[in-house]
């Protein structure tokens, strides 16, 4: 079964602290797996796109690492702000004919001043 | 540029009555898409268009219906509302295949008593 499982669930750390998320996923043929934040009662707005063969990618203190060997994805905060409180999905797509979007059920963080 | 717009934010139905939520566009996107986020689960599709005219059903459109009459307009209806489509509804759109990054709208929280 296609699945995006992430850990935590929800993740409290103070200003100024780093975190990581983790985002497995067992969705296959795969096309690419995306980050997205999402702010309290907004959209999801995409924080970074990674193909098979990007084992890195940055946007700002967000980094995101993908291994598809073991179908493992993590998101990298550093030195957080207040604003980075917000929920992270972890999505996948699949390489099929229409290339369907496999979502994540995120991870709420709280950054705690 | 506005992005991806939504109307109405918020929208409260008795079983039975039926409504349209209306997304809009102003980035010539060809796909656009309708997901309902609900609490625990991840963004489901609903349904999705891949250019002007053309309509395709999601993962859950049953209960729905939609239309692409404009490319920058993407309409769902709701035909006689049910207690399970209380969600918040999603519209995205992007530009070429949904492989690419998809920018989001605001979302309408609906709510069926």
């Amino acid at each position: 079964k296609n699945q995006v499982e992430q850990s935590p669930q929800s993740l409290i750390i103070l200003e100024g602290k780093n975190c990581t998320l983790q985002c497995n996923y067992t969705v296959s043929p795969f096309s690419n797996l995306r980050w997205y934040k999402q702010d309290t009662g907004r959209g999801p707005v995409s924080l970074t796109i990674m193909t098979f063969s990007e084992n890195t990618k940055s946007n700002g203190r967000y980094t995101a690492t993908l291994d598809a060997d073991t179908k493992q994805s993590s998101l990298h905060i550093t030195a957080s702000q207040l604003s980075d409180s917000a929920s992270y999905i972890c999505v996948v797509t699949m390489n099929t004919g229409f290339q369907k979007l496999v979502f994540g059920t995120g991870t709420r963080l709280l950054v705690s001043p | 540029n506005a992005g991806v717009t939504q109307t109405p934010k918020f929208r409260v139905l008795k079983t039975g009555q039926s409504m349209t939520l209306l997304c809009a566009q102003d980035m010539n996107h060809e796909y656009m898409y309708w997901y309902r986020q609900d609490p625990g689960m991840g963004l489901r599709l609903i349904h999705y268009s891949v250019g002007e005219g053309t309509t395709a059903k999601g993962e859950v459109p049953d209960g729905y219906n939609v239309s692409r009459l404009k490319k920058q307009n993407f309409l769902l209806g709701l035909e006689s509302a049910a207690p399970s489509q209380t969600s918040v509804y999603f519209c995205a759109s992007s530009y070429g295949t949904n492989a690419n990054e998809q920018f989001f709208g605001p979302g309408t929280r609906l709510t069926v008593l």
